[in-house]
């Protein structure tokens, strides 16, 4: 089976800080996504990342697709109390779609 | 109405009853999805409708039966339920291109389903 690991599983932060979170496979992937779902609603997709060492911005959220495709990351600035929410990245390879493990993100005001 | 809209959004049943949930999308998509979301698990893909035909079907047992009319509506019939398959349902839809995935999902906001 496929895995798709997420770290960290939790995070509690205060409003203002920084954090990142991770997405690791064993294989490549063709594209990587990343998805926020906040309490009580579906996922929402933030960013589709497809070239090796590719990095986007999508205002204080940064992505990061590494160099082999085997890995991404998400970084926020400045964290806020929106920003909570479970982010989930996703691998997509022509045959299949992997949802990693998630990370939950709680920012304290 | 816009996006991808799911019906009802908190559902509690018994063992033995029988009960639907409905998802509809308004955004020309041309395949749709079932997922479920438990706690402590990742989302596991249960069914795919392309073009109305089920392309997928992930070993789900057969007390779900899913239903696809037409490209807009997709519903899960639950019956004989167990505890276990206490869940968040998620409805999702996407335009399919030639074997790329780049546009994404775009989720309903789910059913809390709770069988007790």
């Amino acid at each position: 089976t496929q895995l798709l690991e997420q770290s960290p599983q939790f995070l509690s932060i205060q409003e203002g800080e920084n954090l990142t979170v991770y997405c690791n496979s064993s294989s490549v992937f063709s594209s990587l996504q990343w998805y926020r779902q906040e309490p009580g609603e579906g996922p929402v997709l933030l960013v589709t990342v497809v070239t090796g060492g590719e990095v986007k911005k999508l205002k204080r959220l940064t992505f990061q697709f590494g160099d082999a495709r085997k890995d991404s990351s998400l970084h926020i600035t400045a964290a806020q109390p929106g920003d909570t929410g479970l982010y989930l990245c996703l691998k997509v390879n022509t045959d299949k779609l992997i949802f990693g493990t998630g990370t939950r993100l709680q920012v304290f005001p | 109405e816009t996006g991808v809209t799911q019906t009802p959004r908190h559902l509690v049943m018994g063992m033995t009853n029988k009960k639907s949930l409905k998802c509809e999308q308004h955004l020309g998509h041309n395949a749709m999805y079932w997922y479920k979301q438990s706690a402590k698990k990742p989302l596991e893909l249960m069914f795919v409708y392309s073009l109305e035909e089920r392309v997928e079907n992930n070993s789900v047992p057969s007390r779900f039966s899913p239903e696809c009319p037409n490209s807009s509506h997709l519903f899960l019939h639950l019956h004989t339920l167990q505890p276990e398959d206490s869940a968040l349902y998620l409805c999702a839809s996407s335009q399919e291109g030639t074997g790329q995935f780049n546009y994404g999902y775009t989720f309903g906001s789910g059913t809390r389903l709770t069988v007790v």
